[in-house]
């Protein structure tokens, strides 16, 4: 399995705290994506990063923030919570978008 | 919208039962993956592909990039086969479009 972990594994929040999840990968992927997964919807993309400090949007972005300082990090902050960022939140490696990604275990957040 | 479409979204086999779930798209993609998603909520990549077709085990992959569909089938289903499946297509460019997913349970 690939070494991905992520922090906290559970949280719950209340509207308008900011909140950072941590993504950390011992892999040397250079890719690495932060997912929501919600009912009746697929993964969908927040953010990504293609290398340190090398950051572009998803199709679900707005709210979101991310920051990659080092290979091995990268953060997800939502600014000031909302009801509807209540989710499981994956993070994700890989070499490059052509090759297969690799999941950390999820976190999920509930925001009241 | 959504660019994948998977059928069945449900599905439910006698143990020992061949398997098929199908996944549409409806644009031009450079990849295909396919992931499993066990009740725990872990998410697995099973297979990644661009043509032709893939095994692993009692697992199959097929895609016809003309038709812009690709098929995973479980030879002799188990119990522990039971999970959501998921197929992500990859248009050019840098992100991945997900499927909601095929629940499958198999039933001893």
């Amino acid at each position: 399995d690939a070494g991905i972990t992520q922090s906290p594994r559970h949280k719950v929040t209340e509207t308008g705290t900011p909140v950072t999840l941590r993504c950390h990968q011992t892999e040397n992927h250079r890719y690495m994506y932060w997912y929501r997964q919600d009912p009746g919807h697929g993964l969908r993309l927040i953010h990504y990063s293609y290398g340190v400090k090398d950051t572009d949007k998803g199709e679900v972005s707005d709210g979101y923030s991310v920051s990659r300082s080092k290979t091995e990090d990268f953060l997800l902050t939502l600014e000031s919570a909302t009801s509807s960022q209540t989710s499981v939140y994956f993070c994700a490696i890989s070499l490059s978008p052509i090759y297969e990604q690799y999941f950390g275990p999820g976190t999920r957040l509930t925001v009241t | 919208k959504n660019e994948v479409e998977q059928s069945p979204q449900n599905l439910t086999a006698q143990e020992g039962e061949f398997i098929t779930i199908n996944c549409s798209y409806s644009v031009g993609i450079s990849a295909l993956h396919w992931l499993q998603q066990h009740p725990g909520g872990g998410i697995v990549s099973l297979f990644m592909l661009s043509s032709g077709k893939k095994k692993h085990g009692r697992l199959i992959a097929t895609i016809n990039i003309q038709e812009k569909h690709s098929s995973l089938h479980i030879t002799a289903s188990h119990p522990r086969d039971s999970a959501v499946y998921i197929c992500a297509a990859l248009p050019p460019g840098n992100q991945f479009y997900f499927g909601t997913g095929t629940s499958l349970t198999v039933i001893p």
